[in-house]
C-alpha cells in the first residue's frame, strides 16, 4: 500500500526565505505526483504536477522535482512572501481505478508561515 | 471559468438525518471523486465514478451514497448509518490520460453534526 510522509509537519520562516518542503512515497510505480497549497477551510489548489517521465516543473517562484527512483520529490519556494502561508499538500497518483479514474493518495501536508 | 463548485459551503446535520452534498463540474471531466479530510489527516477517497451511471467504493465508502446520472453532477448523500460523518468534504475531477491525470478539486463542504 503506498504511503506518502511529508517532512515538516510545521515550519516557520521569515518573510524573502528561500525554502524547501519534501515528500516521501513508498511506491515508486506512480503515474504522476501533483504538489497542492490548501488556505484554512478551503479547498485544494494544483500548484504544479509532475509526470512520472519528468524529473521537475516550474511554475513562477515555484520548483518542485521528482526522484521516482529513490521516491522523493521537493517543491522549492523562492522568496517566500506572507501570502505563501497555506498548508502544502504532496499526493501521488498511483492506483488505476477503473476506466479514467486514478487514486490519489496524500500526505498530511506541511503547514507554512511566513512572518512579515 | 472552469472549475467544480461544491455546495453548500457548511451544513448541520441531526442525529439519523440524511443530507446530500451537490458538487458539478463544467470542466468535461470523466472522472469525479469524493474525499473527506479529517483535522491533522490525509484525504481519503469515499467513491469515485468514471463515466455516467457508474461508481465504485473507495476506502471508506461505509455510511455513504452517491449517483451519476450526468456528467456534469456527481452528488454525495451522508446517511444515518455514518456514525462519524463531521469532516470536511472534497469533490475532485480528473482528466484523462492526455494530460496526465491531473486533478481538480472544489472549494469543499463542512459538515457539522448537531
Amino acid at each position: 500500500k503506498q504511503e506518502v510522509t511529508q517532512i515538516p509537519a510545521a515550519l516557520s520562516v521569515p518573510e524573502g526565505e528561500n525554502l524547501v518542503l519534501n515528500c516521501s512515497f513508498t511506491d515508486s510505480a506512480i503515474y504522476n505526483l501533483q504538489w497542492f497549497r490548501q488556505d484554512p477551510g478551503k479547498g485544494l489548489t494544483s500548484l504544479l504536477l509532475i509526470q512520472s517521465s519528468q524529473r521537475e516543473q516550474t511554475s513562477g517562484r515555484l520548483n518542485a522535482s521528482l526522484d521516482k527512483s529513490s521516491g522523493r520529490s521537493t517543491l522549492y519556494i523562492a522568496a517566500s512572501q506572507p501570502g505563501d502561508s497555506a498548508t502544502y499538500l504532496c499526493a501521488v497518483c498511483q492506483m488505476r481505478l477503473s476506466g479514467s479514474a486514478r487514486q490519489l493518495t496524500f500526505g498530511s501536508g506541511t503547514q507554512l508561515t511566513v512572518l512579515p | 471559468d472552469g472549475g467544480i463548485t461544491q455546495s453548500p459551503k457548511y451544513l448541520f446535520r441531526k442525529e439519523g438525518q440524511n443530507v446530500t452534498l451537490s458538487c458539478e463540474q463544467n470542466l468535461n471531466h470523466d472522472a469525479m471523486y469524493w474525499y473527506r479530510q479529517d483535522p491533522g489527516q490525509g484525504l481519503r477517497l469515499i467513491y469515485y465514478s468514471q463515466i455516467v451511471n457508474d461508481f465504485q467504493k473507495g476506502d471508506i465508502a461505509e455510511g455513504y451514497s452517491v449517483s451519476r446520472e450526468k456528467k456534469e453532477s456527481f452528488p454525495l448523500t451522508v446517511t444515518s448509518a455514518q456514525k462519524n460523518p463531521t469532516a470536511f468534504y472534497l469533490c475532485a475531477s480528473s482528466i484523462g490520460p492526455g494530460s496526465g491525470y491531473g486533478y481538480t478539486f472544489g472549494s469543499g463542504t463542512r459538515l457539522t453534526v448537531v
